[in-house]
């Protein structure tokens, strides 16, 4: 079936740097658009970044702008999140999500994983 | 970045409509009919309830609507059943590349 599944968070001290991934099964990843959205502990949804489908695009919120980076590997059907500078605002469960529709589109998130957590603490 | 503002809180009870709303500006919600709604249950992941403002995915019952009049977009709900209970959340297309959220809206029946 269509999923996504994170991995890849855990406790991290501020300061370091934290490798999320994101696999994806049973549509064609190389088709669309794929998100991070995270979400800190009893707080609202916050869109983090997107990437094109072919990885040529990339757009990031203001708040991680210049700390993460979102990155691709089509021949892995595996999306990642390279977080650096960590601080205590960044703890929160990071959600991969799809764009809707094929190519360009990702107005909207259709298949969302189940989370994996970062918790950024000495 | 999008700064998208919907109630803290909205409830009814089984069988009746409820709507929640979602302001923001004409740069983001008045600007673009890109206007998803989102649906999440405690310790749950979002799940698409509409999108493009009004469209409804394949799967999402027909008790879930959307709509917009100027900068402010609207998510009802008709015929409320107990499992209706959760937190919405709207998002918008910003018109600077990026997507925002709404702060949520916890959903209570009573």
């Amino acid at each position: 079936q269509v999923q996504v599944v994170e991995s890849g968070g855990g406790v991290v001290q501020p300061g370091r740097s934290l490798r999320l991934s994101c696999a994806a099964s049973g549509f064609s990843f190389n088709n669309y658009a794929m998100h991070w959205v995270r979400q800190a502990p009893g707080e609202g949804l916050e869109w983090v970044t997107v990437i094109w489908y072919d990885g040529s695009n990339k757009y990031y919120a203001d708040s991680v702008k210049g700390r993460f980076t979102i990155s691709r590997d089509n021949s892995k059907n595996t999306l990642y999140l390279q977080m650096n500078s960590l601080g205590a605002e960044d703890t929160a469960v990071y959600y991969c999500a799809r764009s809707l529709a094929r190519w360009n589109y990702y107005y909207s998130m259709d298949v969302w994983g189940q989370g994996t957590t970062v918790t950024v603490s000495s | 970045q999008s700064a998208l503002t919907q109630p803290a809180s909205v409830s009814g009870s089984p069988g009746q409509s409820i709507t929640i709303s979602c302001t923001g500006t004409s740069s983001d919600v008045g600007g673009y009919n890109y206007v998803s709604w989102y649906q999440q249950h405690p310790g749950k992941a979002p799940k698409l309830m509409i999108y493009e403002v009004s469209y409804r995915p394949s799967g999402v019952s027909d008790r879930f609507s959307g709509s917009k009049s100027g900068n402010t977009a609207s998510l009802t709900i008709s015929r409320l059943q107990a499992e209706d209970e959760a937190d919405y959340y709207c998002s918008s297309y910003t018109g600077t590349t990026t997507l925002g959220f709404g702060g949520g809206t916890k959903l209570t029946v009573l």
